[in-house]
């Protein structure tokens, strides 16, 4: 089993471009998660998916949009990136009791 | 109060040695807790999930206190590939987790 798979691993964008990051696993979860880790700060909750076909607002999901595109994978995008989302970005997926969360190996973003 | 604080440290130990590590946490209505380490410039792994009788795993000891609304991590015989960042987040309403900072521990031949 891979678990949780992220692409790309690294990415620079300048202000105002677009990019889809996206995220798969292969542990049969029915939830996911997509957290930003900034340096010095925990992990914060951008959006997750309760389930297949549902997504909710997390922590801080200002300028970005997810996609539940089957039960494996959940995909994040950046429609008009800022240096603000410069972070790493990790995925994760939920098993069951006593629900801890499997994270991918993260997305290294810089926005110039 | 932040929901999740921990000493973000660094504790800087000998091998060998035994640390501890405490966190506490604001939301009494969490109903899960865990334990991860975090590697520089990597994902957080699970480390191990804290249960309200305690529980060990070989050199790892966690223990959660509802009452005082703290978890604490015991490492004995503290080995060089312990060196990491270790965090406890607590189960979130949407079935997130909420993350503190982290504890950077340092082990020293």
């Amino acid at each position: 089993n891979a678990g949780v798979t992220q692409t790309p691993k690294f990415q620079v964008l300048k202000t105002g471009q677009s990019m889809t990051l996206q995220c798969a696993q292969d542990m049969n979860h029915n939830s996911m998660y997509w957290y930003r880790q900034d340096p010095g700060m925990g992990l914060r909750l951008i959006y997750y998916s309760a389930s297949e076909g549902t997504t909710d607002k997390g922590e801080v999901p200002n300028g970005y949009n997810v996609s539940r595109l089957n039960k494996r994978e959940f995909s994040l995008r950046l429609e008009s990136a800022a240096p603000s989302q410069t972070s790493v970005y990790f995925c994760a997926s939920r098993g069951t009791a006593p629900y801890e969360q499997y994270f991918g190996p993260g997305t290294r973003l810089t926005v110039t | 109060r932040k929901e999740v604080e921990q000493d973000p440290g660094p504790f800087n130990v000998p091998e060998g040695a035994t640390v501890a590590f405490n966190c506490t946490y604001s939301n009494s209505a969490s109903q899960s807790f865990f334990w991860y380490r975090q590697d520089c410039r990597k994902e957080p792994k699970l480390l191990m999930s804290v249960y309200s009788s305690g529980n060990e795993d070989g050199r790892f000891t966690a223990q959660l206190n509802r009452a005082s609304q703290y978890i604490s991590l015991l490492i004995r015989d503290s080995k060089l590939s312990d060196s990491a960042t270790y965090l406890c987040p607590s189960g979130g309403s949407q079935g997130n987790l909420i993350f503190g900072k982290g504890t950077k521990l340092s082990v020293k031949p």
